[in-house]
């Protein structure tokens, strides 16, 4: 079972490009989650993606968006990146609807905005 | 809204000390606390989880009880390990509707074991 996998590991862009992350939840998982961990920070929650819909959203602006596949892998899209988006990028997947289910986390895209 | 406040770090212990990690947190109802352990690297691990008031959380020699008088969830262990030296996350699940899987981290705490 190969867990979380997200891809790439780093990234570097510049202020105002656009970036795609992906993530490919653990085998038997339906539900994948998308975190912000500034340096120094604990992760914040951007997004959650059910059934190919947005579910949740944390506070975070339009920028980022997401989009979940038929085969429950998402991506995360950043459009117009700000020095402030530096950060690394965690996805989270879980089985939706059981009672206490164990939340799974990849190693993160290290993305840099120069 | 929910939130999670945890002992500011870095915390450098030596090997054998005991550890406590202090967190509190903020939420509405019957939130499930959780601590996490990142190594150098790699993604979040669960460390331990508790479910309910009183309910005591354990794994690795690690420990912390559920204190819903204290809205406390405490990381303790008697005697850390250099394999131990890492950052630590307490968070919170609420369970109100609809956020059933979302987390609330607190900062994280950064321990280093020294031999």
């Amino acid at each position: 079972d190969a867990g979380v996998t997200q891809s790439p590991t780093h990234l570097i862009k510049t202020r105002g490009q656009q970036v795609t992350l992906r993530c490919s939840p653990k085998s038997g998982h339906d539900t994948v989650s998308w975190y912000q961990q500034a340096l120094g920070q604990g992760p914040q929650f951007i997004f959650q993606y059910y059934e190919e819909e947005e579910r949740q959203r944390g506070n975070f602006p339009d920028r980022f968006s997401g989009h979940q596949f038929p085969n429950y892998s998402s991506e995360l899209n950043v459009n117009a990146l700000l020095l402030g988006d530096s950060a690394l990028y965690l996805c989270a997947s879980n089985r939706q609807g059981v009672t206490n289910e164990k939340l799974f986390f990849g190693s993160g895209t290290q993305l840099s905005v120069l | 809204g929910d939130s999670v406040t945890q002992m500011e770090g870095p915390v450098t212990l030596s090997e054998e000390a005991f550890l406590t990690i202090n967190c509190t947190y903020t939420a509405t109802g019957y939130p499930s606390l959780f601590w996490y352990v990142q190594y150098p690297g790699e993604g979040l691990q669960l460390l331990l989880k508790a479910t309910k008031a009183d309910d005591k959380g354990s794994n690795k020699g690690f420990e912390a009880t559920y204190r819903k008088e204290t809205t406390s969830f405490h990381l303790e262990k008697g005697s850390v390990q250099v394999s131990d030296s890492a950052v630590y996350f307490c968070a919170l699940r609420g369970n109100s509707g609809g956020s059933n899987y979302k987390l609330t981290f607190g900062k994280g705490t950064l321990l280093t074991v020294n031999p």
